[in-house]
C-alpha cells in the first residue's frame, strides 16, 4: 500500500516551454503533498507544500509564478514549470501524506527534467 | 534554520563488513528523524523513522540511533551486501504543526564491493 506515482519519469523540453508533472497517490487519499527538487550530489530541497483544495505554501526563494502547483483532488497534485530554462533542469520528487499520518511521507519515483 | 550534515559523502566497503553512517543536525528541537534509501535516478524509500522521544529503531540488519541533545544520528548496517549499495539520506522532521517538514542531508553514497 501507500504508493505514489509520478508522470512523466523523464522529460526533455526546449527552453521557453512549460512542462507539467503529475503526482498521484494510488491507494490512499493524500491530504497533503510536497514537492522537492534535487540537484546532483545535493540535498532534496522542499519547494512547496500543498493541501487539497488550498493554495500551495511555497518555501522562501521559490518563485510561485514559475512553479505552479495545483492540488485539486485527494489523489492528484501537479507541478507546472512555466517558461522553463536550462537552470530549471533537475530531478523533481513529490511526496504525499494523508491526514492522521503526520510522520510518514510516501515518495514518488521522481521526474528528471532536462531543458535544452 | 535547521542544517543536516552527512559525512563522508561516499563510502566503499567490502561485502560482509558492518558499517555506520553518520548524520548531524544543528537544531535539536526536532519532531522525528528518518533514514531513507535512494537508488540512482529513483525516488526515496523510507528505512527507519525515530520519534524525538525514542533512542533507536531496528529493522532487520539496520539499526538507527538518535541522540537529540548532541544533534546526532547513526545508521548501522550489519553484514553489508552488494545490494545495500545506494545513497542513504538522513532527514529531520520539524515540529511545525500540521505540516511536519523534512530537512534532508546530502546523503552518503555507499558502495559494497563483492
Amino acid at each position: 500500500g501507500a504508493v505514489v506515482s509520478q508522470h512523466p519519469s523523464r522529460v526533455i523540453c526546449k527552453s521557453g516551454t512549460s512542462v507539467k508533472i503529475e503526482c498521484r497517490s494510488l491507494d490512499f487519499q493524500a491530504t497533503t503533498m510536497f514537492w522537492y527538487r534535487q540537484f546532483p550530489k545535493k540535498s532534496l530541497m522542499l519547494m512547496a507544500t500543498s493541501n487539497e483544495g488550498s493554495k500551495a505554501t511555497y518555501e522562501q526563494g521559490v518563485e510561485k509564478d514559475k512553479f505552479l502547483i495545483n492540488h485539486a483532488s485527494l489523489t492528484l497534485s501537479t507541478l507546472t514549470v512555466t517558461s522553463a530554462h536550462p537552470e530549471d533542469s533537475s530531478f523533481y520528487i513529490c511526496s504525499a501524506r494523508t491526514s492522521g499520518m503526520r510522520d510518514t511521507q510516501y515518495f514518488g519515483p521522481g521526474t528528471r527534467l532536462t531543458v535544452l | 534554520k535547521q542544517e543536516v550534515t552527512q559525512i563522508p559523502a561516499a563510502l566503499s566497503v567490502p561485502e560482509g563488513e558492518n558499517l555506520v553512517l553518520n548524520c548531524s543536525f544543528t537544531d535539536s528541537a526536532i519532531y522525528n528523524l528518518q533514514w531513507f534509501r535512494q537508488d540512482p535516478g529513483k525516488g526515496l524509500t523510507s528505512l527507519l523513522l525515530i520519534q524525538s522521544s525514542q533512542r533507536e529503531q531496528t529493522s532487520g540488519r539496520l539499526n538507527a540511533s538518535l541522540d537529540k541533545s548532541s544533534g546526532r544520528s547513526t545508521l548501522y548496517i550489519a553484514a553489508s551486501q552488494p545490494g545495500d549499495s545506494a545513497t542513504y539520506l538522513c532527514a529531520v522532521g520539524a515540529n511545525t504543526g500540521a505540516n511536519s517538514k523534512l530537512t534532508f542531508g546530502k546523503g552518503i553514497t555507499l558502495s559494497v564491493r563483492p
